[in-house]
């Protein structure tokens, strides 16, 4: 069974940096994109960016440039996102979620809660 | 960056209603189109990818259509679990997108 588990809620202060993490299970780490999708309070959805765990490249949303690091580590089958200089703005349910190339986004993590309040 | 546009932000439906909900791409996006389902509290589900093609699991009341720009998602006979906000979203460019949502709910 494909899972992707996340780590708990955050409650960081302004300015500061959090780092969540995406544990897979159940399918080929390397054999899929990672993806990492913000859901905003409002509900809107934004892609902020994947990353090829095979490889460690790289594709990040204009807008989160800067803001958000996506890495891997592939012996633990885990990805990363890091986000720095930590606003309001960032107060959000942060999603990883897979995909083959050229596809959709078929399984999804839990989410994780980031609140940005000093 | 392609801008995703559901006409609708809401709208009341009531069970056994056939519903179809609309999406527009600010330029052709080659059916390179998602529909995802969600409900409060819950992540994104896939319902649809390329426009057409059924996830595995996903009741054969829900449908997808269009090409181009224009896209559309159908559900016959609305049943009370398919009451959720429901999301399109394009990835063909470089920077994927979604549109702002459809959130069904029970008259």
């Amino acid at each position: 069974e494909v899972q992707l588990q996340q780590s708990g809620p955050e409650l960081v202060k302004p300015g500061a940096s959090v780092k969540i993490s995406c544990k897979a299970s159940g399918y080929s780490f390397t054999g899929y994109y990672m993806h990492w999708v913000k859901q905003s309070p409002e509900n809107s959805l934004e892609w902020i960016g994947e990353i090829n765990p095979s490889t460690g490249g790289t594709s990040y949303n204009q807008k989160f440039k800067g803001k958000a690091t996506l890495t891997v580590d592939k012996s633990s089958s885990t990805a990363y996102m890091q986000l720095k200089s930590l606003t309001s703005e960032e107060s959000a349910v942060y999603y990883c979620t897979r995909s083959r190339n050229y596809y959709a986004m078929d399984y999804w993590g839990q989410g994780t809660s980031v609140t940005v309040s000093s | 960056d392609i801008q995703m546009t559901q006409s609708s932000s809401s709208f009341s439906v009531s069970l056994g209603d056939r519903v179809t909900i609309t999406c527009k791409a600010s330029e052709d996006i080659y059916n390179r189109l998602a529909w995802y389902q969600q409900k409060p509290g819950n992540a994104p589900r896939l319902l649809i990818s390329g426009a057409t093609s059924l996830e595995t699991g996903v009741p054969s009341r829900f449908s997808g259509s269009g090409s181009g720009k224009d896209y559309t998602l159908s559900i016959t006979s609305l049943q009370t679990e398919d009451v959720a906000t429901y999301y399109c979203q394009q990835y063909w460019s470089t920077t994927w997108t979604f549109g702002g949502g459809t959130k069904l709910e029970i008259k």
